[in-house]
């Protein structure tokens, strides 16, 4: 079945780096444009990222830009977030989510979410 | 960036009642919104999408409409499976944007 599913989050110190995996399954990972959101302990959600299918076309959220970076390996179908500078206000649950995108006809949503994985900076 | 509030921020219905939530757009936004229900301890998950389809699987006493900068989102029946949080989001421009959430539960 589709499924996402996110790995990596843990503990970490303000000022630190944590790399962040969403292994996808059960459709063409290549096809689709990916994203992740955040939520942070008793708060909204965050959209932090998202990248094009190929991964030409890249956009951040201003609160994570220049500290964070998303990648993704088609091959392996696997999708990535590297964190740097970590603040305390970066701690959530990090969710990967599967975009559709349909510009011809103005769809646009995340329908497909993984079960999250939480980060938290703390000293 | 588009801003998007929600009302009310929780309310308590009892089973069978028809709950309203509404979502407001700082600015017009046609019709590019979606809703997401998120259960305690779950994932978003996607109900309504283009502000008034309903996305496959969900149930039909879901329902939303509006476009321009206001928009409904309905449950015509209210279910005990229904407890959850709803968020609105926009995807008129970047950054997709979600509203603060209305936490729905049980009377």
């Amino acid at each position: 079945q589709v499924q996402l599913v996110e790995s990596g989050g843990g503990l970490v110190k303000p000022g630190g780096s944590l790399r962040l995996s969403c292994a996808a399954s059960g459709f063409t990972f290549s096809d689709y444009y990916m994203s992740w959101i955040r939520q942070a302990p008793g708060k909204g959600l965050e959209w932090v990222s998202y990248i094009s299918s190929s991964g030409s076309t890249i956009y951040y959220a201003d609160s994570v830009k220049g500290r964070f970076t998303i990648s993704r390996d088609n091959a392996k179908n696997s999708l990535y977030l590297q964190m740097n500078s970590l603040r305390a206000e970066d701690t959530a649950v990090y969710y990967c989510a599967r975009r559709i995108y349909l510009a011809a006809a103005g769809f646009d949503a995340f329908d497909i979410w993984g079960q999250g994985t939480m980060v938290t900076v703390s000293s | 960036d588009i801003q998007m509030t929600q009302s009310p921020s929780s309310l308590s219905a009892s089973v069978g009642d028809r709950v309203t939530i509404t979502c407001q757009a700082s600015q017009d936004i046609s019709n590019y919104l979606n809703w997401y229900q998120q259960k305690p301890g779950k994932a978003p998950k996607l109900l309504i999408y283009d502000a008034s389809n309903l996305e496959t699987g969900v149930p039909s006493r879901f329902s939303g409409s509006g476009s321009g900068t206001d928009f409904t989102f309905t449950i015509s029946s209210l279910q005990p499976e229904d407890i959850a949080t709803y968020y609105c989001q926009q995807y008129d421009n970047l950054p997709p944007a979600f509203g603060p959430g209305t936490k729905v539960d049980i009377k």
